[in-house]
């Protein structure tokens, strides 16, 4: 079975400031690892995934996550955040039949 | 990627009445879509895999005599929320099934039920 757990319903950053948001997961089979975004009654983004390889992923607007399987965990990073980053982040583990599970997301505040 | 289309975005209706949600492909043939609802401030929940040409399979606990989904073409699922409650009141995203690892996700249709 598979479930996601994101540490910290909301998270509050300087603009300017290191972005880290907090994600480990559960997963019976090598997991597929998602990070999407949503901003207000709009649908999901992707920002990245890991599906295979290098376990470093960089997505759009300068994000990352690192896969660490011995910790369970893929945490998205920005270096230096904006006020445009101010969303909703969910992580999300599919199983092999392509079907989503997510985290109950972090709310992102960016203070100007 | 794929763009996915739902229609309404966002719909009130009276309750005890039905409001069909519809989920386009717009540029790939999907067979397999997904249904999710939101509930204000939490998580995105999956009701249901909607299969083009078959009956859909529902998650445990969502009832699939309310929560109608038909597949009958490759760019379109709809999902008919029938006798809709106040309690249905929700945010509804489908989502497509692109090759293994994809999934692209529509914007939404906001329901509410008054």
């Amino acid at each position: 079975a598979q479930s996601v757990t994101q540490l910290g319903s909301h998270v509050s950053v300087s603009e300017g400031a290191l972005v880290l948001l907090r994600c480990n997961y559960s997963s019976s089979v090598p997991p597929y690892l998602f990070w999407y975004v949503q901003y207000p009654n709009q649908g999901l983004q992707l920002l990245l995934k890991y599906t295979t390889g290098a376990t470093l992923v960089k997505g759009i607007n300068g994000f990352e996550a690192e896969f660490k399987k011995s910790e369970t965990s893929f945490h998205l990073t920005k270096p230096s955040a904006h006020m445009s980053d101010a969303a909703e982040y969910f992580c999300a583990v599919r199983n092999t039949g392509n079907q989503f599970y997510f985290g109950t997301g972090t709310s992102l505040t960016v203070i100007p | 990627g794929a763009v996915v289309s739902q229609h309404p975005s966002w719909v009130i209706c009276k309750s005890g009445t039905s409001v069909k949600i519809e989920c386009r492909s717009l540029d790939f043939q999907a067979t397999t879509m997904f249904w999710y609802r939101q509930f204000p401030k939490q998580s995105l929940m999956l009701m249901a895999t909607s299969n083009e040409g078959s009956k859909a399979t529902y998650e445990q606990g969502v009832e699939k005599d309310k929560f109608l989904i038909n597949h009958a073409s490759l760019t379109l699922s709809t999902l008919t929320v029938t006798s809709a409650h106040p309690e249905d009141s929700s945010f509804y995203i489908c989502s497509v099934k692109v090759g293994d690892t994809e999934a692209f996700f529509g914007q939404g249709t906001r329901l509410t039920v008054v």
